[in-house]
């Protein structure tokens, strides 16, 4: 099975802007959390879709969304982009999410960087 | 919240020396996985732990999960070079939906 893919890897933009990164889980998972990893904080928690519906939110601002597909692809947007959201962006694919006690299968991560 | 601590941040050993690493929650955990992160890449799941008291072996890998289920530890036994990387555990609460990470203990291996 191919494993979890994300796009883009690389992403340089400017303060203000807004970014969009898409991740496609292990063929069968229903369930995408997303990440956010820095170096000071660890991986922190953005949120996790399953079945297209949005089942638990870390506490990130509302500048963060996301969607999923009935692919079970799913996309997450940064609008009003800071210099803080420079990071890791990890997007993890689980067959029933992380309440079942799945193991998460982590993609590669985008690397975005704000200027 | 539920909070998962994880210690230490960092560890520097000599090959064939042994690592322990630490996690503690705030609150029950229902279960606690095991995750690896080289350097440069993502984490990759080791194991979970879902009994009280549970011990897990992979090789010279040794989990355990406490009695009460609020910690847990990784202890490596004659550490190599191939695992240098950064090991984070996560634990899910008895009342949550979404794993808590810990911060990871960063293990650096010198021949």
């Amino acid at each position: 099975k191919a494993g979890v893919t994300q796009t883009p890897r690389y992403l340089i933009k400017t303060r203000g802007q807004q970014v969009t990164l898409s991740c496609s889980p292990i063929s069968g998972h229903r369930s995408v959390s997303w990440y956010q990893q820095t170096p000071g904080q660890g991986l922190q928690f953005l949120f996790e879709y399953f079945s297209e519906t949005q089942r638990n939110k870390g506490n990130f601002p509302g500048r963060f969304s996301g969607r999923q597909f009935s692919n079970s692809r799913s996309e997450m947007n940064v609008s009003t982009l800071e210099l803080g959201d420079s990071a890791l962006y990890l997007c993890a694919s689980s067959l029933l999410g992380q309440a079942s006690y799945n193991e998460q299968f982590f993609g590669p991560g985008t690397r975005l960087t704000v200027l | 919240g539920q909070q998962v601590m994880q210690i230490p941040q960092y560890q520097h050993v000599q090959e064939g020396e042994d690592f322990t690493t630490y996690c503690n929650s705030s609150t029950t955990l229902s279960n606690i996985q095991w995750y690896k992160q080289r350097p440069g890449g993502h984490p990759v799941f080791l194991i979970q732990l879902v009994k009280s008291g549970e011990v897990k072996k992979q090789k010279r890998l040794t989990f355990q999960f406490g009695e009460a289920k609020k910690n847990s530890s990784l202890h490596i036994t004659a550490t190599q070079t191939t695992d240098v990387g950064t090991y984070f555990c996560a634990g899910l609460s008895d009342s949550g939906y979404a794993l808590n990470f810990g911060k990871g203990t960063s293990l650096l291996v010198t021949p």
